[in-house]
């Protein structure tokens, strides 16, 4: 069974830095095709994605986040950490982590954990 | 980096069929079959429904399809039932610069 779970702070004012960790259980990240994501969702907005890291240590970024954002991961402890840095309010949301297919190309997230909610106030 | 295009809502009786489009460009939906959906349920994580335009995963109903035309991917739900009723999304790989870009989402309501 493949599970994963967010952690990190509840609340962060603005300007400071953001780290959640994804811990995971029941596959590897040193598997080939295999990768870790995150996704975050503002309260009754959409899904958008932020970061992925692959078993081959590439690493992808939103575009327009690309300079606030890096992914990490620790095959050993089974996690993969996102910062991001300057945090504004607008950034108030769930953020999810998922497991991310690559065979040919980037595929699906399957499955997702639980998220956790990250409010942006001072 | 736009998102795609979702309609906002969709409603049904039960035991009808609907139909969620997700209108995307020629740089992402239109350019890869890989068009994945997600049900979630309200306060709930999303759940992959269907992956590679039309495939589904081991244990989701049969009463979910997927299909793809030029840059429109849609999702059908047959039978409709009242769990059925949550909000959609669509998502697709758009290339390495993108990479992936979401659809604006759906809620489907069971009448």
């Amino acid at each position: 069974q493949i599970t994963l779970k967010e952690s990190g702070p509840t609340v962060v004012k603005p300007t400071q830095t953001l780290t959640l960790t994804c811990t995971f259980s029941g596959f590897s990240l040193d598997t080939s095709g295999v990768g870790v994501a995150w996704i975050r969702q503002p309260p009754g907005k959409a899904l958008e994605w932020l970061a992925v890291i692959y078993w081959n240590h590439d690493k992808r970024y939103r575009p327009f986040l690309k300079h606030r954002l890096t992914i990490t991961k620790d095959t050993s402890k089974n996690q993969v950490v996102l910062i991001m840095t300057d945090m504004d309010p607008v950034d108030t949301a769930t953020y999810y982590c998922a497991r991310n297919d690559f065979g040919v190309l980037p595929n699906w997230f399957d499955p997702w954990g639980q998220g956790t909610l990250v409010t942006v106030s001072s | 980096q736009s998102a795609l295009t979702q309609p906002a809502s969709v409603s049904g009786s039960p035991g009808q069929s609907i139909t969620i489009s997700c209108t995307g460009t020629s740089s992402d939906v239109g350019s890869y079959n890989f068009v994945s959906w997600y049900q979630q349920h309200p306060g709930k994580a999303p759940k992959l429904m269907i992956y590679e335009v039309s495939k589904r995963p081991s244990g989701v109903s049969d009463r979910f399809s997927g299909s793809k035309s030029a840059n429109t991917a849609s999702l059908t739900i047959s039978g409709l039932q009242a769990e059925d009723e949550a909000d959609y999304y669509c998502c697709s790989y758009a290339g390495r610069s993108t990479f992936y870009v979401f659809g604006t989402g759906t809620k489907v309501t069971v009448l």
